[in-house]
């Protein structure tokens, strides 16, 4: 089956921890995003690559790194600097960002907390 | 800037009242309109995609229509498990916007 997985489901921060939150998909889309969802907000870009080797910051970048060294990851690390961390992290891909065909499929979901 | 407004925020209704959801938006260059599904603690699942003013698709007893300026999803008789959160999201020139949801109560 083609999909995304996160892991792990759950997650739990220390103060002054730098935490990895992981996103795999088997779609062979070349693009791939991170969304953090608070309640009562809309989902906001985080971090997104288009290709191999290359991102770009969205929205809310600051206190987040990525790196994307295989078409099928995508790997959020969530750092000290980020202050306020507690959310739900989606991430999500695409056949193509700049095709025009760009409905994005989510992942489960990863759920942050903060000890 | 691109902007996406949902309401309600909730919706309460019994099972077999039909209802509509709101989604206006302001783009620039709308590229796609999209649906997606949420259920409690679980990622969106996707419903639909509207790309111009008049199009409309149909999945069970959900209706999406587009206009110019918003977007409606038409629950016909819903069901129980159609409870959920729904998510409008515009693509412009840059990204997707999300609106910040309606959440849907059908009770039996």
């Amino acid at each position: 089956d083609g999909g995304i997985t996160q892991s792990p489901k759950y997650l739990f921060r220390k103060e002054g921890q730098n935490v990895t939150l992981s996103c795999e998909q088997n779609l062979n889309h070349d693009a791939m995003y991170w969304y953090r969802q608070d309640p009562g907000q809309g989902l906001r870009l985080i971090y997104y690559s288009q290709i191999v080797n290359d991102f770009q910051k969205g929205d809310i970048a600051e206190g987040y790194s990525v790196s994307r060294e295989k078409k099928e990851s995508f790997p959020l690390t969530v750092t000290s600097a980020q202050k306020n961390p507690t959310a739900f992290y989606l991430c999500a891909s695409s056949i193509d960002r700049e095709g025009g065909q760009e409905t994005q499929y989510f992942g489960p979901g990863t759920r942050l907390l903060v000890l | 800037e691109d902007q996406v407004t949902q309401s309600p925020e909730a919706l309460r209704l019994q099972e077999g009242e039909s209802s509509s959801l709101n989604c206006s938006y302001t783009v620039s260059g709308l590229r796609g309109l999209f649906w997606y599904r949420q259920d409690p603690g679980k990622g969106p699942e996707f419903l639909f995609t509207l790309y111009s003013a008049g199009e409309e698709k149909e999945k069970e007893r959900l209706k999406a229509t587009l206009t110019k300026k918003e977007s409606f999803l038409h629950i016909t008789a819903p069901k129980p498990e159609d409870s959920a959160t729904y998510l409008c999201a515009v693509q412009g020139a840059q990204k997707l916007v999300f609106g910040q949801g309606t959440r849907l109560t059908i009770n039996p």
